[in-house]
């Protein structure tokens, strides 16, 4: 079985500052990440995603996130927070398979300071 | 089309009522998902199409929740005698097929039951 825990239901941080959104994952086989961003009362977008390879991704705007397998963790970072940047944050995780259903984490809804 | 759709964007139906929603997914992705979004929550996972057969229903809440895609393309879920409780937004995603792949989310369908 699969699951994501996201730590922090509502993370708030001035613009210009550090962005840090932390994702845990549990899972029997090597597993795919990525992050989604949710826009109020629009779909989800993908941010980036983790499959193989180097484990640090970068993904839109100016995201990156490190796959640590020690650590069980895919947590998202910024260097530096925009307006723009305010929006609910999903964690997910994926089988290495072709039949594998995507189990999300609860969320981070991101707050930016002026 | 360009993206996946979903169609109403928005239902209001009376408690009891059955309801149908539809996802039409992005050209030649094999791979077919419904989530149930609550406010404040994560995508909660539902069922996974892989063309026109259910992989994985395990999500689905109780026998009132039915959904298919009879021709591996168009997908509808049907939900039985609505309960106030269904009340969320439903969520169709599709992916190529490859668990490396992301998936694409339609604009969701807002469902409230009175």
């Amino acid at each position: 079985a699969q699951s994501v825990t996201q730590l922090g239901s509502h993370v708030s941080v001035s613009e210009g500052a550090l962005v840090l959104l932390r994702c845990n994952y549990s899972s029997s086989v090597p597993p795919y990440l990525f992050w989604y961003v949710q826009y109020p009362n629009q779909g989800l977008q993908l941010l980036l995603k983790y499959t193989t390879g180097a484990t640090l991704v970068k993904g839109i705007n100016g995201f990156e996130a490190e796959f640590k397998k020690s650590e069980t963790s895919f947590h998202l970072t910024k260097p530096s927070a925009h307006m723009s940047d305010a929006a609910e944050y999903f964690c997910a995780v994926s089988q290495i398979s072709s039949a594998s259903k995507i189990i999300f984490g609860s969320g981070t809804r991101l707050s930016i300071r002026p | 089309g360009a993206g996946v759709s979903q169609t109403p964007s928005n239902k209001v139906t009376e408690k009891g009522k059955y309801v149908e929603l539809r996802c039409d997914p992005i050209s030649g992705h094999t791979a077919l998902y419904w989530y149930r979004q609550s406010l404040g929550q994560g995508p909660e996972f539902l069922i996974y199409f892989q063309g026109t057969g259910a992989a994985d229903d395990s999500g689905l809440p109780n026998d009132r929740f039915f959904a298919v895609r009879p021709e591996g393309s168009v997908s509808t879920l049907k939900i039985q005698r609505t309960e106030r409780g269904d009340s969320a937004m439903y969520l169709c995603a599709s992916r190529r097929t490859g668990g490396s792949t992301e998936a694409f989310f339609g604009q969701g369908t807002r469902l409230t039951v009175v």
